[in-house]
């Protein structure tokens, strides 16, 4: 049982590139949560989905897109990466009880 | 919205001491309070929570504390050992349809052996 499986886990952009990280979850949740951790800051959330083909903002959606198009996957994308990108991004499944993935450490030059 | 503070932002204590480390949230919907133990280079996991409807919970050496009426919660740690260093983080949610956890800024906890 993986739980939640993030890809990539790291990864350094130019600014102005584009990627995707991938989250996929086996516990048949219907809540997915993109967060950016930052030092001192905590987690702020980005977007998240309610169930598939759906989506939400969170707290810090700019500069973001996410879609769900299978229950079991949430895609986090930059369209044009910035350096006030430069985080440690982590997906969560689940409300309560929610499950973190390893995260993906992002860095923007 | 949601605004949770947290407070030490770092603690140090003797193994075997207790610890304890506080949060304070705005909005009085809040109903689910979760506390997240993240390690080095890995993602928080869950290692105790409370619901309104409680004032106290525990799970061993771990306890957390709720007081609806002020507004705050506790997470409190006995007998500490030199694996429980890591960062703590709290966290309140409402159980609206939204159900988005806000998270406090963390408590970097170091047991000094």
């Amino acid at each position: 049982n993986a739980g939640v499986t993030q890809t990539p886990k790291f990864r350094v952009l130019k600014t102005g590139q584009s990627m995707t990280l991938l989250c996929a979850q086996d516990m048949n949740h219907e809540y997915m949560y993109w967060y950016r951790q930052d030092p001192g800051m905590g987690l702020r959330l980005i977007h998240y989905s309610v169930g598939e083909g759906t989506t939400a903002k969170g707290e810090v959606p700019d500069g973001y897109n996410v879609s769900r198009l299978k229950k079991q996957n949430f895609l986090l994308g930059l369209e044009s990466a910035a350096p006030s990108q430069t985080s440690v991004y982590f997906c969560a499944s689940g409300w309560t009880e929610a499950f973190f993935g390893q995260g993906t450490r992002l860095t923007v030059v | 919205g949601e605004n949770v503070e947290q407070h030490p932002s770092t603690l140090s204590v003797q193994e075997g001491d207790s610890a304890v480390i506080k949060c304070t949230y705005s909005d009085s919907a809040s109903n689910y309070f979760p506390w997240y133990k993240q390690e080095l280079g890995k993602g928080p996991q869950l290692i105790i929570d409370i619901r309104s409807n409680v004032g106290e919970k525990k799970d061993q050496r771990i306890a957390v504390t709720l007081n609806k009426t002020a507004k705050h919660f506790s997470l409190h740690i006995t007998e500490t050992q030199p694996e429980d260093s890591a960062v703590y983080f709290c966290a309140a949610t409402d159980s609206g349809s939204a159900r988005q956890l806000t998270f406090g800024s963390g408590t970097q906890l170091t047991v000094l052996p």
